[in-house]
């Protein structure tokens, strides 16, 4: 079975601080995606990122960026300079790689408040 | 034309009407999805259909049926729904209906059932 676990319900913020998203997934499957979506309050599902589980190299999209770590199967997000906009709910999820039906496992979701 | 785009965006109805969500993609994608987001509750797969044919059904009651005419449209037809079938219905779309692939969201019906 496949899990997700984000273990912060709700952060908040002043704008200009760096925040950390915490996840941390749990697969029997060697082969798996990793994604993180944002649901701003207009309610649609942004995606961000996808990881496949043979790539530990971090990226940096902007201010941005992903750490994951196969050792402790965990695949943080990072704001760098928070703004008012990023103010959403969080979402990590995770894929088996041949997942029939293509299957997304989520997590609870991080809330996320940036105050000017 | 934004990807994937979802009518109506906002919904009231009665526990007898019977309504229709619909979402269409514009990505060229093969597999569609229907999700359920509850208020404190995980996302909740309901559907997936790929190339128009349904090989998902999550344990989702009756009430709730899904359409899928072709790869680029998908309804989901509802009819005598309970007050905690309220949520947002999420509908996604993904090139492939394999775990590699990754889904795109729309905007999401927010349902309100009296």
């Amino acid at each position: 079975a496949q899990k997700v676990t984000q273990a912060q319900t709700e952060i908040s913020v002043v704008e200009k601080e760096d925040v950390t998203l915490d996840c941390v997934y749990e697969t029997r499957d060697t082969t798996y995606y990793l994604f993180w979506y944002k649901q701003p309050p207009s309610g649609e599902l942004v995606f961000l990122i996808r990881r496949n589980s043979f790539d530990e190299q971090n990226e940096i999209s902007g201010r941005y960026s992903w750490n994951f770590q196969k050792s402790t199967s965990s695949f943080n997000f990072t704001i760098t300079a928070s703004q008012v906009v990023d103010s959403a709910v969080y979402f990590c999820a995770l894929s088996a790689f041949n997942n029939a039906g293509n299957m997304l496992t989520f997590g609870g979701g991080t809330r996320l408040m940036v105050k000017p | 034309e934004t990807g994937v785009t979802q009518t109506p965006r906002h919904l009231v109805m009665g526990m007898t009407n019977k309504k229709s969500l619909k979402c269409e993609q514009h990505l060229g994608h093969n597999a569609m999805y229907w999700y359920k987001q509850s208020a404190k509750k995980p996302l909740e797969l309901m559907f997936v259909y790929s190339l128009e044919e349904r090989v998902e059904n999550n344990s989702v009651p009756s009430r709730f049926s899904p359409e899928c005419p072709n790869s680029s449209h998908l309804f989901l037809h509802l009819h005598t729904l309970q007050p905690e079938d309220s949520a947002l219905y999420l509908c996604a779309s993904s090139q492939d209906d394999v775990g590699r692939e990754t889904q795109y969201f729309g905007p999401g019906t927010r349902l309100l059932v009296l």
